[in-house]
């Protein structure tokens, strides 16, 4: 099972908006609506902030929004502000015999 | 407020045993599924290992198949992983994690399993 595709890194200054993409494939990000993004600050451990594609937990911020075309998911984050400076990965659910669940690789989001 | 503990963690040998404990409180435990996901220094998360509620269902990641070994008591509010034949790769921090759903929704602090001779 490989890991989703993610940016390296993606840059951004204050109150602009980025965008993070998370590529997988027909069996697990374009097969089902179970994507899900996490963002993790050093030495922290990894936070819930989009789950089932576009749905936000409680307390997560509504600059954080979701979406999904096809076998890419995107994380949204508008007005960035400097607490958003983190590493942000994504997951699926995969269908695959053995698997659960499937990390992206990550990706560093610089606040400039 | 949903907690999760993580336990057991250290310096091993290659090819030794460690067991991780994780004691979850401010939930109802038996009503949850149940994650091991680890990540490499420097590394991104890698998914390691469910278990469903009542035990009935579990999966592992291939990298861990046949050596490591997840279980729950739902008494204790507790989840395990034995970890046997453990290589230099299995080095990283064990995070103890909830599923609601498809996702993993809440993660404990970690432990950090050092592999080495």
């Amino acid at each position: 099972q490989s890991a989703l595709t993610q940016p390296a890194s993606v840059s951004g200054s204050p109150g602009q908006s980025i965008t993070i993409s998370c590529t997988g494939t027909s069996s697990d990000v374009g097969g089902y609506n179970y994507v899900s993004w996490y963002q993790q600050h050093p030495g922290k451990a990894p936070k819930l902030m989009i789950y089932d594609v576009s749905n936000r937990p409680s307390g997560v911020s509504n600059r954080f929004s979701g979406s999904k075309s096809g076998n890419t998911a995107s994380l949204t984050i508008s007005g960035l502000q400097a607490e958003d400076e983190a590493d942000y990965y994504c997951s699926s659910y995969t269908s695959s015999s053995t698997h659960n669940y499937v990390f992206g690789t990550g990706t560093k989001v610089t606040v400039l | 407020e949903v907690q999760l503990v993580e336990s057991g963690g250290g310096l091993v040998k290659p090819g030794g045993s460690l067991r991780l404990s994780c004691a979850a409180s401010g939930f109802t435990f038996s009503s949850y599924s149940m994650n091991w996901v680890r990540q490499a220094p420097g590394k991104g998360l890698e998914w390691v290992s469910s278990i469903s509620s009542s035990s009935s269902y579990i999966y592992y990641a291939d990298s861990v198949k046949g050596r490591f070994t997840i279980s729950r008591d739902n008494a204790k509010n507790s989840l395990y992983l034995q970890m046997n034949s453990l290589r230099a790769e299995d080095t990283a921090v064990y995070y103890c994690a909830t599923s609601s759903g498809w996702y993993i929704d809440y993660w404990g602090q970690g432990t950090l399993v050092t592999v080495s001779s």
